[in-house]
């Protein structure tokens, strides 16, 4: 199993692009989630979904957008990129949303 | 709203001695309650989940324990080896609004050959 892949590793963007985060993960995982770390804040949740077709929004949704089509994928939708969105962004995964939650190695962002 | 602080925010030791990093959380109200290790420039990786049932768990050299009523986990680390260097997040799974882990900053651990 590779668990949870996300790419790309590194971006940089300028403000005004656009641009979609992958993740994805091969362990059959119904929960699905988006956070992202920044110094001083710690990690913070954008969007989840708890299975294909169902997603809401987390602690700092704006300017992002997500869906989930099939149960293997979620990506992360950056509409018009801002300097503020400049961060590491993980995605996790769990079996449910109650359990063990799995992490990828992460997307490091920086938007100039 | 659930606050999970973690102190010290650094911390180091020399080899070969037992450590224990403090978590608490100021709402009690959790499904469950995740250790997990990072690793400079890398992602999470999951150590221990101990369910708000629980007590605690252990897996080697790592114990965590849980007391919801007080809102303190605590992780013990026995024989501390260089290879335990990391920061080391605490995480609650909180049984109100959104399904979310609420983290806290971290300790950053050194362990000293």
């Amino acid at each position: 199993n590779a668990g949870v892949t996300q790419t790309p590793k590194f971006q940089v963007l300028k403000t005004g692009q656009s641009m979609t985060l992958q993740c994805a993960q091969d362990m059959n995982h119904e929960y699905m989630s988006w956070y992202r770390q920044d110094p001083g804040m710690g990690l913070r949740l954008i969007h989840y979904s708890v299975g294909a077709g169902i997603t809401d929004q987390g602690e700092v949704p704006n300017g992002y957008n997500v869906s989930r089509s099939t149960t293997e994928d979620f990506p992360l939708r950056l509409l018009s990129a801002a300097p503020s969105q400049t961060s590491v962004y993980f995605c996790a995964s769990s079996r449910e949303g109650l359990y063990e939650q799995y992490f990828g190695p992460g997307t490091r962002l920086t938007v100039t | 709203k659930q606050e999970v602080t973690q102190i010290p925010a650094a911390l180091s030791v020399p080899e070969g001695e037992n450590l224990v990093l403090n978590c608490s959380f100021t709402d009690s109200a959790i499904y469950n309650l995740q250790w997990f290790r990072q690793d400079p420039g890398k992602g999470l990786t999951s150590l221990l989940l101990i369910q708000s049932s629980q007590r605690e768990q252990t897996s080697g050299r790592l114990n965590a324990s849980l007391d919801k009523s007080s809102g303190r986990s605590t992780l013990y680390i026995a024989a501390s080896q260089p290879g335990d260097s990391a920061t080391y997040l605490c995480a609650v799974l909180q049984t109100k609004g959104a399904q979310k882990l609420v983290f806290g900053q971290g300790t950053r651990l050194t362990i000293n050959p």
